[in-house]
């Protein structure tokens, strides 16, 4: 298996604009995180999803952050305006049942301008 | 949640035993203990687990004493590769305790 594929590797662009991050989990796996990294406040959980359907969604910041998982292959992430504090390396895992064990993804990095 | 605490940094020189312990004084009984590595622009990975005792893997060593208040990850013999920031994290995310990163713990290896 390929791993954890998170697109794009790196994205740039300005406040105000619309982001979507891509994630393909491994196969077969049943459980979806989102991580969110930076400096300031180290590596921190956004949302994760079972079998497709969000379990805890208590880390995402605001209304601004989406995400959706419409398949078991495939979620996405949305910031919706960006500003520059959205700022980070956004990492996408997944787990079998032992959800202990995640499989990370290389991550976006994001800059907002 | 428990809360772990590590050093925020440790140097080493290639080949040498490092040894790198986590206190975690309010674990719960369902709690495990597991640790990641993360390589520079790289996701974390997954090292070990341990609920007690000791276990070994082909990467590291777990010891976790009768108490579990506490765990050392034991990586042999380190070579400069082994440059990373080391998590210890504690929970069971099947009980509701999903874990959380701390700042880790940045080995250093040096020639």
């Amino acid at each position: 298996d390929a791993g954890v594929i998170q697109s794009p590797r790196h994205e740039v662009t300005e406040m105000g604009q619309e982001v979507t991050l891509r994630c393909k989990p491994i196969s077969g796996h049943d459980y979806l995180f989102w991580y969110r990294q930076t400096m300031m406040r180290g590596l921190e959980l956004l949302i994760y999803f079972n079998n497709n359907v969000p379990i805890d969604d208590s880390g995402m910041p605001e209304d601004r952050f989406s995400a959706k998982m419409p398949n078991a292959s495939f979620s996405t992430l949305k910031i919706q305006p960006s500003e520059p504090r959205d700022s980070a390396v956004y990492f996408c895992a997944s787990s079998g049942q032992v959800k202990n064990i995640q499989y990370f993804g290389a991550g976006t990095r994001l800059s907002v301008l | 949640l428990a809360k772990t605490t590590q050093p925020i940094s440790m140097d080493s020189y290639e080949g040498q035993e490092v040894n790198i312990t986590c206190s975690h004084n309010n674990i719960a009984t369902n709690d495990y203990i597991t640790w990641y590595q993360q390589f520079p622009s790289q996701g974390p990975r997954f090292i070990i687990q341990g609920y007690k005792t000791k276990v070994t893997n082909e990467v590291a060593s777990l010891f976790i004493p009768a108490d579990r208040k506490s765990s050392t990850l034991s990586l042999p013999r380190v070579s400069l590769s082994d440059t990373a920031v080391y998590y210890c994290l504690v929970g069971e995310w099947n009980y509701g305790q999903n874990f959380v990163f701390g700042p880790g713990t940045r080995l250093s290896v040096l020639p």
